[in-house]
């Protein structure tokens, strides 16, 4: 069975500060992992996915991760923050006997101060 | 090309009746899935639908709680008899093809309050 664990149900920072959102998963198979968005009140925008090849991963608004299968770890990762980062932030894992369906940890909250 | 479309966006039922949730796919998608979201939790897995077929429903509920993907109109997602627990955010994600890693586009979603 596939499971993925969000760290930190919280993260505040400062803008203009980087940020990490720590993510680990558990899985006997390849996995293929993913962070989405939420902001208040919508569905789940993509920010980035890995499926193989490079490590690190590239996504939208800034945003990076990178895949590290010793650790089994896949956090997020932003220089600068800024106001409008400030959402609910989720990893999440497919694959294996889960091929299509997709498993969510339990989201960190990221809030950002002025 | 329009977005996954959910509606109704906001629906209060009071306990015993039944919640009807429609979700109508991004044009040429033709796989659905059915995720709830409880306060303060994670989305989690109730279903997957092709056209007319429910291929994997190993995250629905055993009573009460039904879905179709009909081979014309929307996904509907069926609660009978509702009850405080499943006051919930339900959102409706669609993809072009089942295949692993592909992306999965999300609704805004339908937030379900039993009174």
């Amino acid at each position: 069975a596939q499971s993925v664990t969000q760290l930190d149900s919280q993260v505040p920072v400062f803008e203009e500060a980087p940020v990490e959102l720590r993510c680990n998963y558990s899985s006997s198979v390849s996995v293929y992992l993913f962070w989405y968005v939420q902001y208040p009140n919508q569905g789940l925008q993509l920010l980035l996915k890995y499926l193989s090849g490079s490590t690190l991963v590239k996504g939208i608004n800034g945003f990076e991760a990178e895949f590290n299968k010793s650790q089994t770890s896949f956090h997020l990762r932003k220089p600068s923050v800024h106001i409008s980062d400030t959402a609910e932030y989720f990893c999440a894992v497919s694959g294996g006997s889960s091929a299509s369906k997709i498993i969510f940890g339990s989201g960190t909250r990221l809030s950002i101060r002025p | 090309n329009a977005g996954v479309m959910q509606n109704p966006r906001h629906l209060v039922r009071r306990r015993g009746q039944e919640a009807r949730l429609r979700c109508s796919p991004m044009k040429g998608h033709s796989h659905v899935y059915w995720y709830r979201q409880l306060p303060e939790e994670g989305l989690k897995f109730m279903v997957y639908l092709q056209k007319e077929n429910i291929i994997d429903e190993s995250g629905m509920p055993k009573e009460r709680f039904s879905a179709e993907f009909p081979k014309e109109g929307p996904s509907i997602l069926r609660i009978q008899q509702v009850v405080r627990g499943d006051s919930a955010a339900y959102f409706c994600a669609s993809s072009p093809r089942a295949g692993v890693g592909d992306t999965q586009y999300f609704g805004p979603g339908t937030r379900l309050t039993v009174l």
